[in-house]
């Protein structure tokens, strides 16, 4: 079975400081997405990273997949309450059978204060 | 557009009733998936459809159906509910090219 893990599962931290978020396994995927989910809703997709080593930019987020794509990470740079809610990674793995299934992690909590 | 619509949003049932989960795709997406989320647990995959009348189990199946009769529709059945059931329950839909798009949940709590 593969699984995602991610860390930490809860962040609190004050508005302007920085943080990253990981997410790893022990399997290769063909790719890994980021949601971001809001109370109440559903998640959405922030970014979809395919090749291995390869980072994404989107705004104050930064997104790197791992050499082997096995583990992928995010940061944020000076958080914004804006940024709270609940983080997910999810990946597609290896085979898929032409499912379009993905794998999730249990996600990660943030919390950024004013 | 819509994208993913659920309904109900909440519902509460006792132990033993059935329902009928909702959800409508606008997208003319063919893959449709089910998840159920639960705290510190992720996202927890019930039934999926890789096109109209084909289903298949996902991760955390039991005590749940689904039909796919068209493309739009991706009903989830609950027979017999039980306390376990309680949970938010996803709809999502995509092209099988790894996004999907989910709806906004429904909060099912099973007394």
């Amino acid at each position: 079975t593969q699984l995602l893990e991610q860390s930490p599962q809860f962040l609190s931290i004050q508005e302007g400081e920085n943080l990253t978020v990981y997410c790893n396994s022990s399997s290769v995927f063909s790719s890994l997405q980021w949601y971001r989910q809001e109370p109440g809703e559903g998640p959405v997709l922030l970014v979809t990273v395919v090749t291995g080593g390869e980072v994404k930019k989107l705004k104050r987020l930064t997104f790197q997949f791992g050499d082997a794509r096995k583990d992928s990470s995010l940061h944020i740079t000076a958080a914004q309450p804006g940024d709270t809610g609940l983080y997910l990674c999810a990946g597609a793995p290896i085979p898929s059978g032409n499912t379009g299934k993905l794998i999730f992690g249990q996600g990660t909590t943030l919390q950024v204060k004013p | 557009n819509a994208g993913v619509t659920q309904t109900p949003k909440f519902r509460i049932l006792k132990i033993g009733q059935s329902m009928t989960l909702q959800c409508t795709q606008d997208m003319n997406h063919n893959y449709m998936y089910w998840y159920r989320q639960d705290p510190g647990m992720g996202l927890k995959l019930i039934y999926y459809s890789v096109g109209a009348g084909i289903t298949d189990k996902g991760e955390v199946p039991n005590g749940y159906n689904v039909s796919r009769s068209t493309t739009e529709d991706f009903p989830l059945r609950l027979e017999l509910a039980a306390p376990s059931q309680t949970s938010v329950y996803f709809c999502a839909s995509g092209t099988g090219t790894d996004t999907q798009y989910f709806g906004p949940g429904t909060r099912l709590t099973v007394l």
